[in-house]
């Protein structure tokens, strides 16, 4: 059973502020990582997959960098809007085996 | 383009009843990922189709089945009905391995 954890669980951010979370995964047989977005009441979106080693994604204000060597990857988040308010998944893949995702961290940017 | 549809989007049975439900991806994606979600989990992988082939799956149990058509579309199928089947069940398309493009889900209440 592969681990996938995240933390925190959940965070309260003001507006305005930066943030960031972790993803933490086993470190052996990596295949590809990825960081999803999960608005209430809407599908989960993605955001990153992320394949190389010391790769840096970025799309507008939220950045990823991964660590493929140690099993981590943090997800950044500048100057936080509401519209951020979510729940962020990431999800590791290993081989040829299935996608497994973390539980999430729920982001809540205080206006 | 459209995205991933899913139907129906609500659903209520009753324990020991059986229900299945569908799931049509984004033109030209072969893989279809399900997937269940309950309070305080994450996602929880069921299985992952692709060209009509089962390719991964997760650890329930054998009420649990799925197939896929050749037009890609996706059928799950629950049989016997418990209480703890109550979920929202999302399924996803890809190309291949790699992003996953969730529907809305459909929410099953067990009763």
């Amino acid at each position: 059973i592969l681990n996938v954890e995240q933390s925190p669980q959940s965070l309260h951010v003001q507006e305005g502020d930066s943030t960031n979370f972790t993803c933490s995964f086993p470190s052996s047989n990596f295949y590809a990582l990825h960081w999803y977005r999960w608005e209430t009441a809407k599908s989960p979106e993605a955001l990153f997959v992320m394949t190389l080693n010391g790769d840096e994604k970025k799309k507008g204000r939220i950045s990823a960098t991964l660590n493929t060597k140690e099993g981590y990857s943090y997800l950044y988040i500048k100057g936080s809007q509401p519209e951020d308010s979510a729940t962020y998944l990431c999800a590791f893949k290993r081989g040829n085996e299935k996608l497994t995702f973390g539980t999430g961290t729920r982001l809540t940017i205080i206006p | 383009k459209a995205g991933v549809t899913q139907t129906p989007r609500y659903l209520i049975k009753t324990r020991g009843q059986q229900v299945t439900l569908s799931c049509s991806p984004i033109s030209g994606h072969r893989s279809v990922s399900w997937y269940q979600q309950t309070p305080g989990q994450g996602l929880q992988f069921l299985f992952e189709y692709f060209s009509e082939t089962q390719r991964n799956k997760g650890n329930f149990p054998g009420r649990f089945s799925g197939r896929q058509f050749s037009n890609s579309r996706s059928e799950m199928n629950v049989s016997t009905l418990e209480l703890g089947d109550s979920a929202l069940y999302l399924c996803a398309s890809s190309r291949n391995t790699d992003t996953q493009y969730f529907g809305p889900g459909t929410r099953l209440t067990v009763l």
